[in-house]
């Protein structure tokens, strides 16, 4: 079975800099998605961005870009310019064959002014 | 505003109550999911419906019974829970399900159990 690891239960930036969260999975399978997701206080899951395994370039959106390191099975994230509007639960999530969303524990990610 | 819609936000039950919680997506989607969130656990998939069908019942006790009539709604009916199952629940929705479609999510339903 899939597992997925977030080492740091809560992690702190200040604001305007860049912060990394970690993650760690587990797999045998070669052909899957890894995918970020940010829960704020509202709860509410938000897609932050998403990786596929077989694409060598690393995924960006905006102040977010991810660090995909497939040998080592390591997904990490990284905020850049942190915004006070970053605070969140920050979840990664693994998803291959079984069709199954498969979550780490989570990151409280706290932007400091 | 991520076009699932999850009601009640809200709802406590007593032990002996029957409840349901609904979900509605206006996405378009065929794939349906019920999760469950729980203080320090990930989040746990329950059930997975995917044009209609359940494809997944992740060894969910019966007192929680998935409904799922048409691709665009979904209900949890609640019946003689316990507190352990006070949790968010969280509903979603997905294009066919296959693994690299992303995953929507609602704001979820609080449920307490008391």
């Amino acid at each position: 079975a899939q597992t997925v690891t977030q080492s740091q239960p809560e992690m702190s930036v200040q604001e305007a800099e860049t912060v990394t969260l970690s993650c760690t999975y587990d797999t045998s399978e070669s052909d899957y998605y890894l995918f970020w997701y940010k829960q704020p206080p509202s709860r509410q899951m938000i897609l932050v961005i998403r990786q596929e395994a077989y694409k060598q370039q690393n995924a960006t959106e905006n102040r977010f870009s991810v660090n995909f390191q497939k040998a080592a099975k390591s997904f990490s994230l990284k905020i850049s310019d942190s915004q006070l509007g970053d605070a969140a639960m920050y979840f990664c999530a693994f998803r291959g064959g079984s069709e199954k969303l498969v979550f780490g524990k989570g990151t409280k990610l706290t932007v400091n002014p | 505003e991520t076009g699932v819609t999850q009601t009640p936000r809200h709802l406590v039950m007593g032990m002996t109550n029957k409840k349901s919680l609904k979900c509605e997506q206006h996405l378009g989607h065929n794939a349906m999911y019920w999760y469950k969130q729980s203080a320090k656990k990930p989040l746990e998939l329950m059930f997975v419906y995917n044009f209609k069908e359940q494809t997944e019942n992740n060894s969910v006790p019966s007192r929680f019974s998935p409904e799922c009539p048409n691709s665009s709604h979904l209900f949890l009916h609640l019946h003689t829970l316990q507190p352990e199952d006070s949790a968010l629940y969280l509903c979603a929705s997905s294009q066919d399900s296959p693994r690299g479609n992303t995953i929507y999510f609602g704001e979820g339903s609080w449920l307490t159990v008391v």
